[in-house]
């Protein structure tokens, strides 16, 4: 069955540091993988997204994710977090064909320090 | 509108009462998910109409809940005779295409925060 694991449930990082989140998952075929941010009291906005092709994608706010299909994995990576950048953040997993139905992980909520 | 909204944002029941918790999806989407929440969790699937077919209620936790999407646009989320169990934010997406073997990008509202006491 299809599966994400995201290690890490809290994080806190000093703003200007780096950032990396971790992400697994399980599924048989080539998987569609995301990252979602969420604010309080906002929706998921979609942060970046991986189909095929280059392993290493870029989204919006100067994240990046790269898909390591030996490791089963899809870390989401930030040079330089911003205070704005404080939220939840979502892996989730896309079942390829029919309809997209997305399997989420449980989360990482993210802290930044002034 | 420009995106998906939900009504209401806030929801406050007793236990044992009925909920209607309503989705407006993005004007021409084809696909309508919705997700359940629960605290601390990752969003959940719970059904996914095209047009005003319910092709997938697999995740529906129980016979009390049901979902309809009677004209292919606005949906409503109903539950019956609530639990404590039922309290989460209720998700709702919904992207342009219908099925098929290319992706369809969701895109999802504010939630609606459902509290049973």
């Amino acid at each position: 069955a299809q599966s994400v694991t995201q290690p890490d449930i809290h994080i806190t990082v000093s703003e200007g540091a780096s950032l990396e989140l971790r992400c697994n998952y399980s599924y048989g075929a080539t998987p569609y993988l995301f990252w979602y941010v969420q604010s309080p009291g906002q929706g998921l906005q979609l942060l970046l997204k991986y189909f095929s092709g280059d392993t290493l994608v870029q989204g919006i706010k100067g994240f990046e994710a790269e898909f390591k299909r030996s490791q089963s994995s899809f870390n989401l990576r930030k040079p330089s977090v911003h205070w704005s950048d404080a939220a939840e953040y979502f892996c989730a997993v896309g079942v390829s064909g029919g309809y997209n139905k997305l399997i989420f992980g449980a989360g990482t909520r993210l802290a930044v320090h002034p | 509108g420009a995106g998906v909204s939900q009504s209401p944002r806030y929801k406050v029941a007793k236990r044992g009462q009925d909920v209607a918790l309503r989705c407006d999806p993005i004007s021409g989407h084809v696909s309508l998910f919705w997700y359940q929440q629960a605290l601390g969790q990752g969003p959940e699937f719970l059904t996914y109409f095209q047009n005003e077919a319910q092709l997938d209620k697999s995740g529906l936790p129980s016979d009390r809940f049901f979902a309809e999407r009677p004209e292919g646009s606005v949906s409503t989320l109903k539950i019956q005779r609530t639990q404590q169990e039922d309290s989460a934010v209720y998700l709702c997406a919904s992207s342009l295409r219908g099925q098929g073997l290319a992706y369809n990008e969701q895109f999802f509202g504010p939630g609606t925060r459902l509290t049973v006491l």
